[in-house]
């Protein structure tokens, strides 16, 4: 069973449209972050939320961090090619917010 | 400044030999845990060191096991080797910035293959 799970799996969309990834769990996290990573290589982080609520944006990229600090979404506007890659969400949990339990990630792929 | 670095890159063992995996974390970062990552599974959580202490570890079995430096550089080990530890092995490290919010920054990976 999943801790943190994300959805879509896979999404294969046209340049320029729009996208929303989900990430839902049960149990409530210090801080979820998300990721993308591209093949043969480590992820990267794109961005954390702390707290319930809260919206994050990064040039296209909307991050949200539900009210209860159980799930998450982020929504791209207008995908371009450069964004194909999977997008890990990860939630830290522990007294210091320092044991993270990763989602099975979503893979994009954004075709010209 | 430099980020996490992880060698070798790439790594082709056979079964039943162990294997050795280093990496450097960030310049003053203190933690560093590593996942394996396959097709299957997704990352799961290995084992994470701070200051030389394992703080936390993972659900994988005595064959893994790690160890940190006292300059924050991390080994981890893999004894007897099987066909399904072949896996991308990550890196991470991280630095406290704000109470209880950790953001971890990963190195670019070990693939190791056993065959």
């Amino acid at each position: 069973t999943q801790l943190l799970e994300q959805s879509p799996q896979f999404l294969s969309i046209q340049e320029g449209e729009n996208l929303t990834v989900y990430c839902n769990s049960s149990s409530v996290f210090s801080s979820l972050q998300w990721y993308r990573q591209e093949p043969g290589e480590g992820p990267v982080l794109l961005v954390t939320v702390v707290t319930g609520g809260e919206v994050k944006k990064l040039k296209r990229l909307t991050f949200q961090f539900g009210d209860a600090r159980k799930d998450s979404s982020l929504h791209i506007t207008a995908a371009q090619p450069g964004d194909t890659g999977l997008y890990l969400c990860a939630g830290a949990r522990g007294n210091y917010g320092q044991n993270f339990v990763f989602g099975p990630g979503t893979r994009l792929s954004v075709l010209p | 400044k430099a980020g996490v670095t992880q060698t070798p890159r790439y790594l082709i063992k056979t079964r039943g030999q162990q294997v050795t995996l280093s990496c450097s974390p960030i310049s003053g970062h203190r933690s560093v845990s590593w996942y394996q990552q396959t097709p299957g599974q997704g990352l799961q959580f290995l084992f994470e060191y701070f200051s030389e202490t394992q703080r936390n570890k993972g659900n994988f079995p005595g064959r893994f096991s790690g160890r940190q430096f006292s300059n924050s550089r991390s080994e981890m080990n893999v004894s007897t080797l099987e066909l399904g530890d072949s896996a991308l092995y990550l890196c991470a490290s991280s630095l406290p910035r704000l109470a209880g919010v950790n953001e971890q920054y990963f190195g670019p990976g070990t693939r190791l293959t056993v065959t």
